[in-house]
Formats: structure tokens, C-alpha cells, sequence
């Protein structure tokens, strides 16, 4: 069974702060890497993907992915209260019982005024 | 562009009905998969369809099943109902659900079983 491992939180930050999401997989050969945010009630929401080692921006997002050490974070830069939600890293899986995306449980994120 | 559109949103049964759950996938999307969601329990993956053809089936009872329609329109059934279904019924179109193709969610159909 292919797993990816979040720590469930909840992080707390400060608004303004930097919100540090972090993600770990057990296919070596995973090729692509999702981040969604979620909120209470509502569905999830792709926010940034990711293909190559290094780092990807996207406004006050950046992914990092790391292959060699088989993770892949998400930064959100200048956090808002409305960043509070449950982040979700997924990584693509090619079909089988686990579907073709396998998500981490996420991560609660709380921005405090 | 249109995104994935389910219907109905909300639903409540009682124990031992049937439910069907429809979903209409983006434009040009031929992948649609199905995830149950739970408190606790994360994503849980249902099965994926691809082309009216069942590609992917996760761990879950027969009472759970599903189809795709030409149009790549799909539905989900699930029958004999019990309490343990109650959940947020999530599906995802994507282009191939292959390679680099991300998956999209719709709104989701809460179901409550009574």
C-alpha cells in the first residue's frame, strides 16, 4: 500500500507569518505531486502541482519537492485568516484500489488574527 | 469553462434505501472518479471511470457502484444503506486520470443516512 504522510496539526500561525506544510511519500517513483486546500464543509481546491525537483511560485505559494529525500512542502507566504483550511498533498498513483491520486490525510492550518 | 457539477447536494435516507448521486465532469474530461470523506477518515477512494468503462475500483463493499455514460456523465449508487454511509460524496474529473492531469472536484452531495 502506497502511502503519503501528513502531520494532521493544527499548525497555528500568525497572520502575515509564513506557513510551512510539509508532505511525505513512499513511491520513489511518484512523478507528480498536488497540493488542494480544503475548507470545513466545502471540497477540496487545487491550489499548486509540482513535477521537478526545486521550487515552484505561484503569488504567495511556493511547492518544494525534494525526490531523493521523497518530500514536497508547501509554503504560503504573508499567511491570511482566510488561508485557514485543511491542506491536502496528493501524489499521482496510476490506477489501482488507491485510485490515481493517493491524498495525505491533511493538514489543518489556522491563521490567528 | 464550466467546473464538475454534482447533484444532489444534500441528501438524507434512512437505513436500507438506495441512493443515486450524479456528476457532470469539465468539458473534455474523460476520467471521473468517486471519494467518500469522512471525519477522520480522509479521502477515500471509490472507483474511477474512464471512457463508460470501469478502470479502478477501490476497497469497498458491492453495495457501492457506479457508471459512466457516453457523454461521460456518471452516476453512483449505493444501496441497502446504513448508518456508516452517511459521508460527503466527492467526484473528480480529470482529462486521462493519467501522467500529469490533476484532478477537479465538484461540490460534493452530503449524505445523511437515518
Amino acid at each position: 500500500q502506497k502511502e503519503v504522510e501528513q502531520n494532521s496539526g493544527p499548525l497555528s500561525v500568525p497572520e502575515g507569518a509564513i506557513a510551512s506544510l510539509n508532505c511525505t511519500y513512499s513511491d520513489r517513483g511518484s512523478q507528480s505531486f498536488f497540493w488542494y486546500r480544503q475548507y470545513s464543509g466545502k471540497s477540496p481546491e487545487l491550489i499548486m502541482f509540482i513535477y521537478s525537483n526545486g521550487d515552484k511560485e505561484d503569488g504567495r505559494f511556493t511547492a518544494q519537492l525534494n525526490k531523493a529525500s521523497q518530500y514536497v512542502s508547501l509554503l504560503i507566504r504573508d499567511s491570511q485568516p482566510s488561508d485557514s483550511a485543511t491542506y491536502l498533498c496528493a501524489v499521482m498513483n496510476y490506477g489501482g484500489s488507491q485510485g490515481n491520486l493517493i491524498f495525505g490525510k491533511g493538514t489543518k492550518l489556522s491563521v490567528k488574527p | 469553462k464550466a467546473g464538475v457539477t454534482q447533484t444532489p447536494r444534500y441528501l438524507i435516507k434512512t437505513r436500507g434505501q438506495q441512493v443515486t448521486l450524479s456528476c457532470s465532469p469539465i468539458s473534455g474530461h474523460r476520467s471521473v472518479s468517486w471519494y467518500q470523506q469522512t471525519p477522520g477518515q480522509g479521502l477515500q477512494f471509490l472507483f474511477e471511470y474512464f471512457s463508460e468503462t470501469q478502470r479502478n475500483k477501490g476497497n469497498f463493499p458491492g453495495r457501492f457502484s457506479g457508471r459512466q455514460f457516453s457523454n461521460s456523465r456518471s452516476e453512483m449508487n449505493v444501496s441497502t444503506l446504513e448508518l456508516g454511509d452517511s459521508a460527503l460524496y466527492l467526484c473528480a474529473s480529470s482529462l486521462d486520470g493519467q501522467g500529469y492531469s490533476p484532478l477537479h472536484f465538484g461540490n460534493g452531495t452530503r449524505l445523511t443516512v437515518t
